[in-house]
């Protein structure tokens, strides 16, 4: 059974940094990219980056570059989002989905880590 | 960016109701359309990719259809697990986009 397993919650001081996880089993790790998605309270989906953990080919939104950094480590099947630096703005749910390349649709999702910025 | 516009934003429906929700792309992206379901407090799922192809598990009463720029997302005989937040996603080129979100309820 394909999984997707999130770390919990966080809340952060803005100027702080910041690394989310996403613990993916059941399937080949190396042969699926990984995205994350962002989605603002009350707000729709928004698509951040995907990683391939295979070579670690890494795209990102135009939105996103620079703002953030995707990363993974095949030996523990585990996808990251990072900040070095949050704002407030960061404050929202994010999570995790595998990435078929075929169609470009996410398949299957973890369950979400809300991040909180406030001072 | 290819901005996904997803019409109505909200909707009111009765149980037994068939449904048909609007997405439309700002420029053409064949047949690169999903679409997917998401309950409040809980992950998107994937009903639809490429436009029309229902993902496993999900209940022949979902069908997608379209091509270009519009699209449409069609639920026949709403059942009272339906009731959720519709997006469409166009995975025609990088960014990736969705639709605003179209909220079915009661």
């Amino acid at each position: 059974e394909v999984q997707l397993v999130q770390s919990g919650a966080e809340v952060k001081k803005p100027g702080e940094s910041l690394k989310i996880s996403c613990k993916a089993s059941g399937y080949s790790f190396t042969n699926y990219w990984i995205g994350w998605v962002r989605q603002m309270p009350g707000k729709g989906l928004e698509w951040m980056g995907v990683i391939y953990p295979g070579d670690s080919d890494t795209r990102y939104s135009p939105s996103f570059q620079g703002q953030v950094t995707i990363s993974a480590d095949k030996s523990i099947t585990t996808a990251y989002l990072h900040w070095s630096s949050l704002q407030a703005s960061d404050t929202a749910m994010y999570y995790c989905a595998r990435l078929r390349w075929l169609h470009l649709d996410f398949d299957y999702w973890g369950q979400g880590t809300l991040v909180t910025v406030s001072s | 960016d290819i901005q996904m516009t997803q019409s109505p934003s909200s909707l009111s429906a009765s149980v037994g109701d068939t449904i048909t929700i609007i997405c439309r792309a700002s420029q053409t992206i064949s047949t690169y359309l999903n679409w997917y379901q998401q309950k409040t407090g809980k992950a998107p799922k994937l009903l639809i990719y490429a436009t029309s192809n229902l993902q496993s598990g999900v209940p022949s009463r979902f069908s997608g259809s379209g091509s270009g720029t519009d699209f449409t997302l069609t639920i026949s005989s709403l059942q009272p697990e339906d009731f959720a937040t519709y997006y469409c996603q166009q995975s025609y080129n990088n960014p990736l986009t969705f639709g605003g979100g179209t909220k079915v309820e009661i």
